[in-house]
């Protein structure tokens, strides 16, 4: 089984910031890497596919990487709305896995 | 717009049953694998079940097998998860997702509802 860690737990940011995601995976999972973002009461939004696809209608701020076993989400300027959890999804091998994810506050 | 609708989640006594419905628009629901993800409280999101698009295949994740049942109906546009013998580490917001299969297993999700709360107390 995959186990997916997210780090930090945590992120501080201030709004224009760089903010730069981390997700290590147990064991290889090629590129087959899935990021989203949550807000609460609000329904998961697929931002990022095949490590670093952008799904449709995302902002170009926002990027991924890696392959492998490490993966990273950068969101170049933080906006306002861009507050919220990030996870990352595994979908190379079963069970599916996803990341405890990463919060990003406002500094 | 893709949008899907869960409901039927609530408050329910160990061992007890619910039904959770989620009614889908706005895509083509017969061409999509569907299926349940569920976050408990402080925890990382779990895929639960999943089922092809005529209902001939369907997947579940250990904890849940022989408990839980998914279903779907063409005529409705919509996905059940038929829950029985419930527990408390069931409890958790189950959110209805759209499948992308790359290949095989290789599934992520590309829409998702806003979910629905189960609470079971022991």
């Amino acid at each position: 089984e995959i186990v997916m860690t997210q780090s930090p737990a945590t992120l501080s940011v201030s709004p224009g910031e760089r903010a730069t995601l981390s997700c290590r995976a147990s064991q290889s999972v090629s590129s087959n890497l899935a990021w989203y973002q949550q807000k609460p009461g609000q329904a998961p939004r697929l931002l990022i596919y095949g490590a670093s696809t952008r799904a449709t209608g995302i902002p170009a701020r926002f990027s991924g990487s890696g392959s492998g076993t490490e993966f990273t989400l950068t969101i170049s300027s933080l906006q306002s709305e861009d507050f919220a959890v990030y996870c990352c999804q595994q979908y190379y091998n079963w069970p599916l896995a996803f990341g405890q994810g990463t919060k990003v506050e406002i500094k | 717009e893709v949008q899907l609708v869960e409901s039927g989640g609530g408050l329910v006594q160990s061992g007890g049953s619910l039904r959770l419905s989620c009614a889908a628009s706005g895509f083509t629901f017969s061409d999509y694998w569907m299926s349940w993800v569920r976050q408990a409280p402080g925890k990382g999101l779990e895929w639960v079940a999943n089922i092809k698009q005529d209902g001939s295949e369907k997947y579940y994740v250990d904890s849940v097998k022989g408990r839980f049942t998914i279903s779907r109906d063409k005529a409705k546009n919509s996905l059940y998860l038929q829950m029985n013998s419930l527990r408390a580490e069931d409890t958790a917001v189950y959110y209805c997702a759209r499948d992308i299969v790359v290949v095989s297993v290789a599934i992520y999700f590309d829409y998702w509802g806003q979910g629905t709360l189960v609470t079971v107390s022991s």
